[in-house]
């Protein structure tokens, strides 16, 4: 189980705009703490997508954004292309575990 | 170009021992917090293990507490783990993940290291 719940999958068409949802508690994304994106393809290891909530590292296409509102974090993607097919992991810090945690993915498939 | 090249990762019996090496390179390896995150087989990311840029401050998750130890050589811009006491579901691939001090997001990762405990 993980500490911050993401949905397992979400999918959608070509072109189409999905968001991707992470639920935190008072102990992480309620607490302040930054939420942070990760993209994995298949067989990679993950990348970073958007760190501090909303903002995307350089070569991060700006079709990808996010947001974080008290202790939910939502993920959205515009212009779905097939190659954006992969695993996505949000990521804060939980003081009451003293860890950094992750959501459990969400496998995003581009019909 | 940043690069973080673990290795070190193989087949081992369950209470056997393994020691995880992680080659920094393209970056100033003191500046930054040093992790390691694994990913059992199918699996999400779970973190495994901290160390401050100048070492004196670690932290370990409590399912590796006691069993797990990071370490780091700043001569080498190396990164390791030594994991002793091994379980079954220690099986995972390791990824060594950089990350600057005071942020709490993990910059840059490496390719991972499988690591297989199995009698």
């Amino acid at each position: 189980q993980s500490v911050l719940t993401q949905p397992p999958s979400v999918s959608g068409a070509p072109g189409q705009r999905v968001t991707i949802s992470c639920t935190g508690n008072s102990s992480n994304l309620g607490a302040g703490y930054d939420v942070h994106w990760f993209q994995q393809l298949p067989e990679t290891a993950p990348k970073l997508l958007i760190y501090d909530n909303n903002n995307r590292p350089s070569g991060v296409p700006d079709r990808f954004s996010g947001s974080k509102s008290g202790t939910s974090a939502s993920l959205a993607i515009t212009g779905l292309q097939p190659a954006d097919e992969a695993d996505y992991y949000c990521q804060s810090y939980d003081t009451s575990l003293s860890a950094w945690v992750f959501g459990g993915g969400t496998k995003l498939t581009v019909l | 170009e940043v690069q973080l090249v673990e290795s070190g990762g193989g087949l081992v019996q369950p209470g056997g021992s393994l020691r995880l090496s992680c080659a920094a390179s393209g970056f100033t390896f003191d500046n930054y917090d040093m992790n390691w995150i694994r990913q059992a087989p199918g699996k999400g990311l779970q973190w495994v293990a901290y160390i401050h840029s100048g070492g004196n401050t670690i932290f370990y998750a409590d399912s590796v507490k006691g069993r797990f130890t990071i370490s780091r050589d700043t001569a080498k811009n190396s990164l390791y783990l030594q994991m002793n006491s091994l379980r079954v579901d220690d099986t995972a691939v390791y990824f060594c993940a950089r990350k600057r001090t005071g942020t709490t997001y993990f910059a840059s990762w490496g390719q991972g290291t499988l690591v297989a405990v199995s009698s």
